[in-house]
Formats: C-alpha cells, structure tokens, sequence
C-alpha cells in the first residue's frame, strides 16, 4: 500500500488532453513540493515534473503539473504514442523522514 | 547531468546478503544525496535509503532498517548498498539514484537499475 494514491490507470486517444491525480496528507504534500516521473517500458524512471509545476529542459511543455492542498495532478496534452508509460508522483513525507511515491499509473494511449 | 552506472544482476539463495555499487562520473560527489530506489516485479518504486558522501551520515527507511547499509566511497565516486538476511519478496530491481536536494523527492539522475533475484 502506497502513501500517496494514484488511480491505477488511465487512458486517452491520440490527441486528447488526460490528467492523473495524485493524493496524500499534511505530512508529505500538504507540506512539500511534489515530482513526477515517467517509466517507460523496461528503462529506469524519468523525472518528468519538479517542485509541483518545473519541466527539467527536454521535457516537452505538453507535460504539465499542479499541486492543491494534499492532492497533486499531473496533466498531458496532446497526448502521442510515445507518453505510453508507467507515471509516478513522489513527495518527501516529514513523518516518515525520507520520500514517498505513489503506486502508479499506467497510462495507455488508445 | 550526472551519470550512474551500476553493477551487474545478482541471484542469491534466501538468507544471504548482496551489495550492488553504483558509480557516478561528472559533478562533485561528495555532495550528492545518494539514495537507492528499488522496483519489486509489477509494482511500483520504494525509497530504501540515502546518503551524502561528504557526511557518511545515512538515513535510513524504517523497513528496511537492521537490513540495510548504505556506504560511499569518495575516492572511487560509488556508493554501495547491501541488503541482508533476503527473502524472496526482495526479489527486484535496484536503482541508485541521485536526489537534487535533500528532503526534495527530487531525483535527477538514476543508475539503469541491477535485478535482484533471491530463489531457493
């Protein structure tokens, strides 16, 4: 059982703009920035999204990111073939003094 | 960018221990935040551990504590994570991973991962 909770799948179609959510408690991102990060098939992850809403340089401006209170989301528009991949949010959790990760969400395009 | 290059897949018998290395080149290492993710089969990512070279302090996750030791080595720029007393269900891929900041979640840099096996 992950801390933070992502829905276990999402899906869209070529073109289509699909968010995934990601949710959590005071203790992690009620009170701490949040990343993101894509896996693609067989590879190590990727971070994707940093401090809630900051694009490392490369990453398309079709990957965006948002965070509320404790629940943070990451959203993708026009989405393409190649964003077929695994995402995880992960924010540092003061309680249990190191990060945590959400469970994943495998995101299929149609 | 940082580059992590990690050691090879590992099979080990119940009961044993492993210790994976991950060796970076480019930036200064001794003040990285090391720490080592790891991926059991079909599930998600799990924070094991960190440490900075430059303190050799590690900090340890509460399930893994007692089991785990990370260390670095600044003369070689790796850090080393060993895992003992394993059972089958620490059977997965091991990143070594290097985090911005600390308490950040922010990790820039991963290694490509080593494959732990533990079978009987």
């Amino acid at each position: 059982q992950s801390v933070l909770t992502q829905p276990p799948s999402a899906s869209g179609t070529p073109g289509q703009r699909v968010t995934i959510s990601c949710s959590g408690s005071n203790s992690n991102i009620g009170s701490k920035t949040v990343n993101w990060y894509q896996q693609l098939p067989g590879t190590a992850p990727k971070l994707l999204i940093y401090s809630n809403n900051r694009r490392p340089s490369g990453v398309p401006d079709r990957f965006s990111g948002s965070k509320s209170g404790t629940s943070a989301s990451l959203a993708i528009s026009g989405l393409q073939s190649e964003d077929e991949a695994d995402y995880y949010c992960a924010a540092w959790d003061d309680s249990l003094n190191g990060p945590v990760f959400g469970g994943g969400t495998k995101l299929t395009v149609l | 960018q940082v580059h992590l290059v990690q050691s090879g897949a590992e099979v080990k018998k119940p009961g044993s221990s492993v210790k994976v290395s991950c060796k970076a080149s480019g930036g200064s290492f001794n003040s990285y935040i090391m720490s080592w993710v790891r991926q059991a089969p079909r599930q998600g990512l799990e924070w094991m551990g960190g440490i900075i070279p430059i303190f050799d302090s590690p900090n340890y996750a509460r399930k893994f504590q007692g089991r785990i030791t990370i260390t670095a080595d600044e003369s070689t720029s790796t850090a080393y994570m060993e895992l003992s007393s394993l059972i089958s269900e620490d059977t997965a891929v091991y990143y070594c991973a290097r985090e911005y900041s600390s308490s950040s979640s922010r990790f820039d840099d991963w290694g490509q991962g080593t494959l732990l096996t533990v079978s009987s």
